[in-house]
């Protein structure tokens, strides 16, 4: 199995910062790469694909970047509806594996 | 709009089982893979199995692999997760997912609540 490794684990910005997650994955895995989003008691929600693709309705100020077994995703000017979990998940193979998480938590 | 709709969570007693539904709607559910993925409380998320949109297709995690069955009907735009044997480390939200594109098992673009499973004596 593929294992994916989010840091940091917590993240305090304050609004209008800029944030930038990493996620390494432990073998490459091209461009396969997605973002979530996370917010407490609500379902994830996808915010980019193959590495640095944005969804559909996603603001731009959510980027991502990275191929092979290193990946960032960046928040720039963070807003309040930003403070929320981020997990990143490799498409690559089954079986599907997802980071433990970057909580980003206001300052 | 696209929606899912989980129910069947609750609680049951080691050993036991349950059966998890997910209905769908606002899209061509033959069209699309679906997954399955658990979320512990206060932790990570945990991907637990994927049909194919015709059904001919699914895949496991090793942890569920021949306790767990994913199905669909969809004729019924339902999708269901049989659990059985059920351990304590089974409890978790449970989550349907839509796969992102045509036949993409891989992406998930669209999740539902989620119904919450407590495997417990």
């Amino acid at each position: 199995d593929i294992q994916m490794t989010q840091s940091p684990s917590s993240v305090s910005a304050s609004v209008g910062d800029s944030v930038t997650i990493s996620c390494r994955a432990s073998q490459g895995i091209s461009s396969w790469l997605a973002w979530y989003q996370q917010k407490p008691g609500k379902a994830p929600k996808l915010l980019i694909y193959a590495s640095s693709n944005l969804q559909t309705g996603v603001p731009s100020r959510f980027s991502g970047s990275g191929s092979g077994t290193d990946f960032t995703l960046t928040i720039s000017s963070l807003q309040p509806e930003d403070f929320a979990t981020y997990y990143c998940q490799q498409a690559s193979s089954l079986p599907l594996t997802f980071g433990g998480g970057t909580k980003v938590e206001i300052k | 709009e696209v929606q899912l709709l989980e129910s069947g969570g609750g609680l049951v007693q080691p050993g036991g089982s349950l059966r998890l539904y997910c209905a769908a709607s606002g899209f061509t559910f033959s069209n699309y893979g679906l997954s399955w993925v658990r979320q512990t409380p206060g932790k990570g998320l945990y991907w637990v199995s994927v049909i194919s949109g015709s059904a001919s297709n699914t895949y496991y995690a090793d942890s569920v692999k021949g306790r767990f069955t994913i199905s669909r009907d969809n004729s019924k735009n339902t999708l269901y997760l049989q659990m059985n044997s059920l351990r304590a480390e089974d409890t978790a939200v449970y989550y349907c997912a839509k796969g992102l594109g045509f036949g993409d098992l891989m992406v998930m673009d669209v999740w539902g609540q989620g119904t919450t499973v407590t495997v417990s004596s």
